[in-house]
């Protein structure tokens, strides 16, 4: 089982600020997913990486495999980015999903 | 129309009741998934199928059953639910040739009295 703690476990921010969402792993992985879940409950992906950087407009994710930490960054906030998100490093055939940063960005 | 679907949407139950969420999807992927949510906590694997004839257990499997009656459908099956059954429950799908990227269903919330 991989254990995954993501920080913060909440975040409010102004609108225009520059967010960071960490993610730590116990255990080695193939690859990690980066999910957004909107407040109504569904969940859709953002990055799938396996090394490096990938970046998708605002979004930027990071992943450093040997120290088991990966970063979500948004970049310019804003109050529709508000949604809680997840990180689940993938260990053999499986998912393991952290609780979820939960993001406010205030207008 | 979406890719990965579920029904039903809502679902309210007695305890003891049998229960079945269904799970269809146009995306062509092999690999199929249930998972379920409850408030705290990640989401958890109960079982997952990456072709017609594999069906593997996940961490939760117990109390569930699932059927993948064709590539396009994957369900699950609450034999005689139970009130820590109450949870969202969702479908995932996945391409082994991109990584696995999960893509989810819009969910059930399920509500065993």
């Amino acid at each position: 089982k991989n254990e995954v703690e993501q920080s913060p476990q909440n975040l409010t921010a102004q609108e225009g600020e520059f967010i960071t969402i960490n993610c730590s792993y116990s255990v080695g992985i193939s690859a990690l997913h980066w999910l957004q879940q909107h407040p109504g409950g569904g969940i859709v992906s953002l990055f799938m990486l396996s090394s490096g950087k990938k970046k998708h407009g605002r979004l930027i994710a990071t992943i450093n495999i040997q120290e088991k930490h990966s970063s979500l960054h948004i970049t310019a906030s804003h109050p529709r980015d508000s949604a809680v998100y997840i990180c689940a490093p993938l260990t053999g055939n499986q998912f393991y999903f952290g609780t979820g940063t939960s993001l406010t960005v205030i207008p | 129309d979406a890719d990965v679907t579920q029904t039903p949407r809502n679902r309210i139950t007695k305890t003891g009741k049998r229960i079945m969420l269904e799970c269809s999807q146009t995306k062509g992927h092999d690999r199929m998934y249930w998972y379920r949510q409850d408030p705290g906590l990640g989401l958890r694997l109960i079982y997952y199928s990456f072709d017609v004839k594999d069906i593997n257990k996940g961490e939760i499997s117990d109390g569930y059953s699932v059927s993948r009656q064709a590539q396009a459908k994957f369900s699950l099956s609450l034999e005689s639910a139970i009130p820590n059954q109450t949870a969202l429950y969702f479908c995932a799908t996945s391409d082994r040739l991109a990584l696995d990227e999960q893509f989810f269903g819009p969910g059930t919330r399920l509500t065993v009295l």
